[in-house]
């Protein structure tokens, strides 16, 4: 099983509706991040995550919201969908702190393609 | 604040040749730096990271990468190409709060 679980791996949907994405993760990390994946623009972070009581915006926060339901899951929902969101959404982790020779590397899953129509 | 500006986003090579990927960077403070690796229909996977020890980084599947502070720059090269090399690959560098900042992808194609 992957260490990093995203659900729902596709989807299509329509404009106005309410979509959530959520991620699991085996690894034990602190730290969950979402990013959005679009052509030619690279990946860019949408919210991360420290721990439970801890979220942050990233650079394009608004239209999305996000819940981290437990250390291992992080949810992100799209609370009235429109078609400029669509596009590819991946889930990352990684270890907090310097221990064990932590450098920051993220750890991602294979990734939720959403289509709004 | 970082930023990542990877020139060219695509590169044809053919099989047998040689791979170079160009990854120039900006930041404030030592950077730390990432190659990610994604396949078709595939999540993100780490090639290599630069954190500061040797310049010459080496990673999966032969690639390395080499850190020239000067330039501001980390390559990634292999020196022959695999048509299982065909991917889009994407240069990180960790900034504040160990937040990744990516580029915006460099797709290779591996030609017969």
């Amino acid at each position: 099983d992957a260490d990093v679980t995203q659900t729902p791996r596709n989807r299509i949907t329509k404009t106005g509706k309410r979509i959530m994405l959520e991620c699991s993760q085996t690894k034990g990390h602190d730290r969950m991040y979402w990013y959005r994946q679009d052509p030619g623009l690279g990946l860019r972070l949408i919210y991360y995550s420290f721990d439970v009581k801890d979220i942050n915006k990233g650079e394009i926060s608004d239209g999305y919201s996000v819940s981290r339901q437990a250390q291992a899951k992080f949810s992100l929902s799209l609370e009235s969908a429109i078609p400029n969101q669509t596009a590819l959404y991946f889930c990352a982790t990684r270890a907090a702190g310097t221990s064990g020779g932590n450098t920051g590397e993220l750890f991602f899953g294979e990734g939720s393609r959403l289509t709004v129509l | 604040a970082q930023s990542v500006t990877q020139l060219g986003s695509h590169v044809s090579v053919s099989e047998g040749a040689l791979v170079l990927l160009r990854c120039n960077y900006s930041s404030s403070v030592p950077p730390y730096l990432f190659w990610y690796v994604q396949y078709p229909n595939q999540g993100l996977q780490l090639l290599l990271k630069y954190t500061s020890a040797a310049t010459l980084v080496k990673g999966i599947n032969g690639f390395e990468a080499e850190f020239k502070k000067s330039e501001t720059s980390f390559h990634l090269t292999k020196p022959s190409a695999h048509m299982s090399d065909a991917a889009e690959y994407f240069c990180a560098v960790r900034g504040s709060n160990y937040k990744l900042t990516f580029g915006k992808g460099t797709l290779l194609t591996v030609n017969p």
